[in-house]
């Protein structure tokens, strides 16, 4: 099985300034016949599902704000917001599915300093 | 709109069966990977099982294997998860998930709002 580790597992931020996630994942999720990396990032807000981020480890799903990003490659991800909104208050979530079972990191907090 | 929404969740005792469905709307169900994820309280997120599009391709976790069985029945847009020989630790708010593609293989989206399912005696 694939391992997703993330880090930190929580992280405070102020308004205005960057948030930084990473995720590391025992394997590669490279798929080179494709040269697509099989990452997905999750919003899970308080009292409600997770939502689709990005895709494909740096595709932004339709109408995310654009301070949301997602890069690397291979093993090492990173998910970035740019300037962090009030909104953004949540547990973010990577999700690998290169291989089943499908795994996911287990969670990191993000709260306003 | 893609709605999915979740039933059949409640109390049950430890070694009992439930069986859990999610009625599906808004696109063409049986073009589409389908799978359960679950979430105990306070806890993260784990994969339960998943299924393609025409039920030739059914994946479990293990936790689950060998007790859990998913299936759907796409002239009814809906989705199964029959649970038997239920432990505490089945505990948890169960999420149907729709995948990217045909197998189950792909990234999940959307989630739907979930049926919370408690194992107690």
């Amino acid at each position: 099985d694939i391992v997703m580790t993330q880090s930190p597992d929580s992280l405070a931020v102020s308004l205005g300034e960057r948030a930084t996630i990473n995720c590391k994942s025992s394997q590669s999720v490279l798929y080179t016949a494709n040269n697509q990396n099989y990452l997905t990032w999750y919003q899970q807000k308080p009292g409600q599902p997770p939502k689709l981020l990005i895709y494909w480890a740096s595709t932004r799903e339709s109408g995310v704000p654009d301070r949301f990003s997602g890069s690397g490659s291979g093993t090492d991800f990173t998910l970035t917001i740019s300037s962090l909104q009030a909104e953004d208050v949540a547990v973010y979530y990577c999700h690998q599915y290169y291989s089943t079972p499908h795994t996911f990191g287990q969670g990191t907090k993000l709260e306003i300093k | 709109e893609v709605q999915l929404v979740e039933s059949g969740g409640g109390l049950v005792q430890p070694g009992r069966s439930l069986r859990l469905s999610c009625a599906a709307s808004g696109f063409i169900f049986d073009d589409f990977a389908m799978h359960w994820v679950r979430q105990a309280p306070g806890k993260g997120l784990e994969w339960v099982a998943g299924i393609s599009w025409h039920s030739e391709t059914i994946v479990y976790g293990h936790s689950v294997k060998g007790r859990f069985t998913i299936s759907r029945d796409n002239a009814k847009n809906s989705l199964y998860l029959q649970m038997n020989s239920l432990r505490d630790e089945d505990t948890a708010l169960y999420y149907c998930v729709k995948d990217s593609g045909a197998t189950p293989t792909g990234y999940f989206d959307p989630w739907g709002q979930g049926t919370l399912v408690t194992v107690s005696s």
